[in-house]
């Protein structure tokens, strides 16, 4: 049972590059989303989606795309790479769309843009 | 919306004593107060929750308390043992919001 799977670990990117950063499910969650991880702040919603074909903003969506084509894979794309998106990123997903059930989350991705 | 806020931000104990992590929150609609454990390079997860119907839980070493008057919860760790060491986040939830909020987390560190 793999629960969620995001790739990849670790990624160097040059300011301007874009990427995809991949998150797949293998649980059935209807319920996707991404966060990032900076020092002192928690986690903060970057997107996130209630089901396949259904995306929706977070509270720092700016400089992110998402798209949801199927219930497995979630996946989150940097369009212009800045030093400011350097940060930790975790993809979770969970069964149900209301917020009071358990979040499961992958191993994380550790971005570098310089 | 919702605000979480979470201290200490760090915490050393002596392995044995007891760690003791306070969350407050803002908005009395939120229902579902789940507490997440973040080992180093892994995601966070899950080690208890409660919810609002509800004044404690344990879980072996591990228990809760919601004061839904005062707007605040606590994660109790007992005993506490070296692999105890590791980042703390609590997070509130409601059915209608569209995600958890997350306090600001805890480093939780026990000395053998």
């Amino acid at each position: 049972n793999a629960g969620v799977t995001q790739t990849p670990k670790f990624q160097v990117l040059k300011t301007g590059q874009s990427m995809t950063l991949q998150c797949a499910q293998d649980m059935n969650h209807e319920y996707m989303s991404w966060y990032r991880q900076d020092p002192g702040m928690g986690l903060r919603l970057i997107h996130y989606s209630v089901g396949a074909g259904i995306t929706d903003q977070g509270e720092v969506p700016n400089g992110y795309n998402v798209s949801r084509s199927t219930t497995e894979d979630f996946p989150l794309r940097l369009l212009s790479a800045a030093p400011s998106q350097t940060s930790v990123y975790f993809c979770a997903s969970s069964y149900s769309t209301g917020m009071n059930t358990e979040a499961f989350f992958g191993q994380g991705t550790r971005l570098t843009v310089v | 919306g919702e605000n979480v806020e979470q201290h200490p931000s760090t915490l050393s104990v002596q392995e044995g004593d007891s760690a003791v992590i306070k969350c407050t929150y803002s908005d009395s609609a939120s229902n579902y107060f789940p507490w997440y454990k973040q080992e180093l390079g892994k995601g966070p997860q899950l080690i208890i929750d409660i919810r609002s119907n509800v004044g404690e839980k344990k879980d072996q070493r591990i228990a809760v308390t919601l004061n839904k008057t005062a707007k605040h919860f606590s994660l109790h760790i007992t005993e506490t043992q070296p692999e105890d060491s590791a980042v703390y986040f609590c997070a509130s939830g409601d059915t209608g919001r569209r995600a958890l909020t997350f306090g600001s987390g805890t480093r939780l560190q026990v000395q053998p």
